[in-house]
């Protein structure tokens, strides 16, 4: 069965810390990894990361994968209150396209 | 609003009744999925749909649920009998699938569903 574990749980910061979040997986037939925020309402799309090595980046946030070790981890610098939210690993893998999610990091930012 | 809509928003119903949510996805997209959600979890698939033909059901998805999508438009969850451990967030989501291409999927706001 696919699994994706995130570490860790939960976190809590001061604004303008930087947040290293993890997220781990063993998954047949992997495609791609997907990073979601999730204030109080469904999953908004952050990246999708499909080749090793290779950094996205949108703004404070970035993202890259590890295909070998089986890892991927989402960076957030110069965090803000704003950045308060769970944050959702999900792996694309197999024939079809439903996504396995991990259980998802609750980041809290204080001022 | 061009995104993923779904409806009601909240239900609130007594164990052992039927209830039914609805999900409009963005217009052109082609996959329509259903998930699960629970406080603490991440989002658990239970089934999705390319145009009208339902491709998957997950083992989380019981003989009391059923899902249809009958014009590959919209879509309906109806869940009978409902058990207090029916409670949760189900989220409808939506993609454009072009051969093996995978495309981001995007979320609607989720039904909350409280289950008495």
């Amino acid at each position: 069965e696919d699994k994706v574990v995130q570490s860790p749980l939960s976190l809590v910061v001061h604004e303008g810390d930087t947040v290293t979040l993890n997220c781990s997986y063993e998954v047949t037939n992997f495609r791609s990894l997907l990073w979601y925020k999730q204030e109080k309402k469904a999953p908004t799309f952050l990246f999708m990361l499909t080749s090793s090595g290779i950094e996205k980046k949108s703004g404070r946030l970035s993202s890259i994968l590890d295909k070998k070790e089986l890892f991927s981890i989402l960076n957030i610098t110069a965090t803000q209150t704003g950045d308060s939210a769970v944050y959702l690993c999900a792996v694309w893998a197999g024939a079809n396209s439903k996504l396995t999610f991990g259980k998802g990091i609750t980041l809290s930012v204080r001022p | 609003d061009t995104g993923v809509s779904q409806d009601p928003r909240h239900k609130i119903t007594k164990r052992g009744q039927n209830v039914t949510f609805r999900c409009d996805p963005i217009s052109e997209h082609n996959r329509l999925y259903w998930y699960r959600q629970t406080l603490g979890q991440g989002p658990e698939f239970l089934t999705y749909f390319q145009n009208e033909a339902q491709l998957e059901k997950s083992r989380l998805l019981s003989d009391r649920f059923s899902a249809e999508r009958p014009k590959g438009s919209f879509s309906t969850l109806e869940i009978q009998r409902t058990e207090q451990g029916d409670s949760a967030m189900y989220l409808c989501a939506s993609s454009l699938i072009r051969g093996k291409a995978y495309n981001e999927q995007f979320f609607g706001p989720g039904t909350r569903l409280t289950v008495l």
